[in-house]
């Protein structure tokens, strides 16, 4: 069974500071995604990384992708309060069906 | 806006009901997924629909179906409702087929079982 992990659950950092969020699975895939929930509302999509090594950016967040770590990251260089939400990883690993397997989620809060 | 529709927002019954969740997919999406999420189980793949056949399932009850229709839009049938079965269900939609194209989420509905 898939199990993909992500830390921290919780984070509460200061605007302006730097953190990465990490995502561990553990099964091979090349297809990971990330999405943001705000409180009480729907999934949006963030990122869709599909190969070895893809990096994406949009504004202040950073995300990439190691297949053969099974890892992914997802960095925010200069956090603003805007970006609190809770973050997940979601990992398709059957190919053509596009089950995603979902990770824990890091809840994010941005103090300022 | 995803584009994804679901319909209610919010029900409330009783244990043992049966209710429909439903689901309209964004314009063009071939592909429905339904999920459950709750505090202790996260965020749950129950089944995927494509075109109008299953194309895969999660952890979906036995209590549970579903179907997509000709037109493509999707309902979840949830029947003999226990405690455990509170939680937001979240319909989303994709061009599928593997495309790789991200899952477009709708607004969810909240289903509260008293």
């Amino acid at each position: 069974e898939l199990k993909v992990e992500q830390n921290p659950l919780f984070l509460s950092m200061q605007e302006g500071k730097n953190y990465t969020i990490y995502c561990n699975y553990s099964t091979t895939s090349d297809r990971l995604y990330w999405y943001r929930q705000d409180p009480g509302k729907s999934l949006e999509s963030l990122f869709v990384l599909l190969s070895n090594g893809a990096v994406k950016q949009e504004g202040r967040l950073m995300a990439s992708l190691d297949t053969k770590a099974r890892l992914s990251t997802l960095h925010i260089t200069a956090a603003v309060h805007d970006l609190s939400a809770t973050y997940f990883c979601a990992v398709d690993w059957d190919f053509g069906n596009e089950k995603l397997t979902f990770g824990t989620g890091t809840r994010l809060t941005i103090i300022p | 806006d995803s584009g994804v529709t679901q319909t209610p927002k919010h029900l409330i019954t009783a244990t043992g009901q049966r209710v429909t969740l439903r689901c309209s997919p964004r314009s063009g999406d071939l592909s429905v997924y339904w999920y459950q999420q709750s505090l202790d189980q996260g965020l749950q793949f129950l089944i995927q629909y494509y075109n109008g056949e299953e194309r895969a399932k999660g952890n979906i009850l036995e209590r549970f179906s579903a179907q997509q229709f000709p037109d493509l839009h999707s309902e979840l049938n949830l029947s003999s409702l226990e405690l455990g079965d509170s939680a937001l269900y979240f319909c989303a939609s994709s061009a599928g087929g593997g495309s790789n194209q991200p899952q477009h989420f709708g607004d969810g509905t909240r289903l509260s079982i008293l």
